[in-house]
């Protein structure tokens, strides 16, 4: 069966600092993969997703970049961390057969304080 | 993408019948209707997802209207459990391009 798996569940990061959220699923073969983020009190806001290794497109212009170095594997990133970074970021997978859906991950709590 | 509208929010009784209205007036020929709830602190769950027939699975109901401007989640039996925020949405593959959500209907369950 498909799992993902996405860590840390919680961190707490001083402005300025670097990120790096990760995301792996596991049970399937090339999988699309996206990443979310929710503000609190505020909806899914999709950020990147990729369609294969190393093509990732953007959906909103931001402090973040994101990575897919293995078929199951996709990374979030900034090398500065803002106040408006804060949120939960979720990562999501998608594939055939489309009966699955789209299965979301645990999500990370970032706060940047 | 095509946009849906949704009650902000919606209340049920403990063992009651819910549905969960959705409009897409402006939805195309191809647009598969997505449902997902969220349960606070959580990632979207998918509940189900279908193109023109109703459709039926463990944890829901799908009614889609003759025309596809409208679809309605049904819940046979809500449950606290089924307290979430229940988003439609609207994507033109069954899962090969991002689903763009919504705000969603919150729904409270009272026992």
């Amino acid at each position: 069966s498909q799992t993902i798996h996405q860590w840390p569940a919680t961190l707490v990061q001083p402005v300025g600092s670097p990120l790096s959220l990760e995301c792996t699923v596991e049970g399937t073969s090339n999988p699309n993969l996206y990443w979310y983020r929710q503000a609190a009190g505020r909806g899914l806001q999709l950020l990147f997703y990729s369609v294969g290794i190393g093509q990732i497109s953007s959906e909103v212009p931001q402090n973040l970049s994101a990575s897919r170095p293995q078929d199951r594997q996709f990374i979030l990133s900034s090398k500065k961390l803002l106040l408006s970074d804060s949120g939960f970021y979720l990562c999501a997978w998608s594939g055939e057969p489309a009966n699955y859906g789209y299965t979301f991950g645990s999500g990370t709590r970032l706060t940047v304080v | 993408d095509a946009k849906t509208t949704q009650p902000n929010s919606m209340e049920s009784n403990e063992e009651e019948p819910v549905h969960l209205p959705c409009n897409h007036s402006t939805i195309s020929g191809t647009d598969y209707i997505h449902w997902y709830r969220q349960l606070p602190s959580q990632g979207p769950e998918y509940v189900i997802h279908g193109l023109t027939s109703n459709v039926n699975n463990r944890m829901a109901s799908l009614a889609i209207a003759e025309d596809r401007k409208s679809s309605t989640l049904i819940l046979h039996r809500a449950t606290l459990r089924d307290a979430a925020v229940y988003y439609c949405i609207l994507s033109p593959s069954q899962a090969g391009t991002a689903l763009i959500f919504g705000k969603g209907t919150t729904l409270s369950v009272s026992s």
